[in-house]
């Protein structure tokens, strides 16, 4: 059974329409990322929550927002697509203090902008 | 910043075996860790290894830590066509997860 969903998978969006892609997990963990991967790239990370704690890091663009309302989901919202926003946004799940620090990931969704 | 770097491509013969190579700047990552990804999909962990080990063996898999040189492999014995992916060795750096530049594998008959 799926941990760390994700929704939509694919996502198609005309530039400068707002988007907003969601994260679901049944893992109960306490960290939640927000991956950005460009094709052919490493994962970047662009921010994270520590339960309610928002932790951005500090060369994610502005048009990035997230929001999570409870412990088991996590939204990330993209005010103004550009062109260059164009990739696959992965979701991961983690719980920190204690154990591996193992990430769980989500299948993606993946944006394009038109 | 960290900077955790692999060469990109790889090509094997089914049954051979694959060694993807990578080298990290953070010596006091606790954990070190190899991800797998297939097309179109999210991040599957393979492996990971602890930062006081300098090797660990899973089934086909053997991953070896030479921390002094800050670098770490993967081994793949009897490398197989469902091995086919890109190859992702990661980083702890206080919660994050800093990965490589993932390095492609490719399988041929």
């Amino acid at each position: 059974d799926a941990m760390v969903i994700q929704n939509p998978r694919y996502q198609v969006t005309q530039f400068g329409k707002p988007v907003t892609l969601s994260c679901s997990q049944t893992l109960n963990h306490n960290v939640m990322y927000w991956y950005q991967q460009k094709s052919s790239q490493a994962p970047k990370l662009l921010f994270h929550y520590y339960d309610k704690d928002f932790n951005n890091e500090a060369d994610t663009p502005d048009n990035f927002q997230s929001r999570r309302p409870n412990t088991s989901f996590c939204f990330l919202d993209i005010r103004s697509p550009g062109l260059g926003d164009a990739a696959m946004y992965l979701c991961a799940t983690s719980q920190r203090a204690g154990g591996t620090g193992e990430l769980f990931f989500g299948e993606g969704s993946r944006l394009t902008v038109l | 910043g960290e900077d955790v770097e692999q060469s990109l491509f790889l090509s094997v013969r089914e049954g051979d075996s694959s060694v993807i190579n990578c080298t990290y700047t953070d010596s006091s990552s606790t954990y070190l860790y190899w991800y797998k990804q297939e097309p179109g999909a999210g991040l599957q962990l393979l492996t990971y290894i602890f930062s006081n080990m300098d090797m660990k063996q899973d089934q086909r898999l053997t991953v070896l830590l030479n921390k002094k040189d800050k670098h770490l492999s993967l081994r793949i014995a009897d490398t197989q066509t469902g091995d086919s992916a890109i190859y992702f060795c990661a980083e702890m750096d206080t919660d994050k997860l800093i990965f490589g530049t993932g390095t492609r594998l490719q399988v041929f008959p």
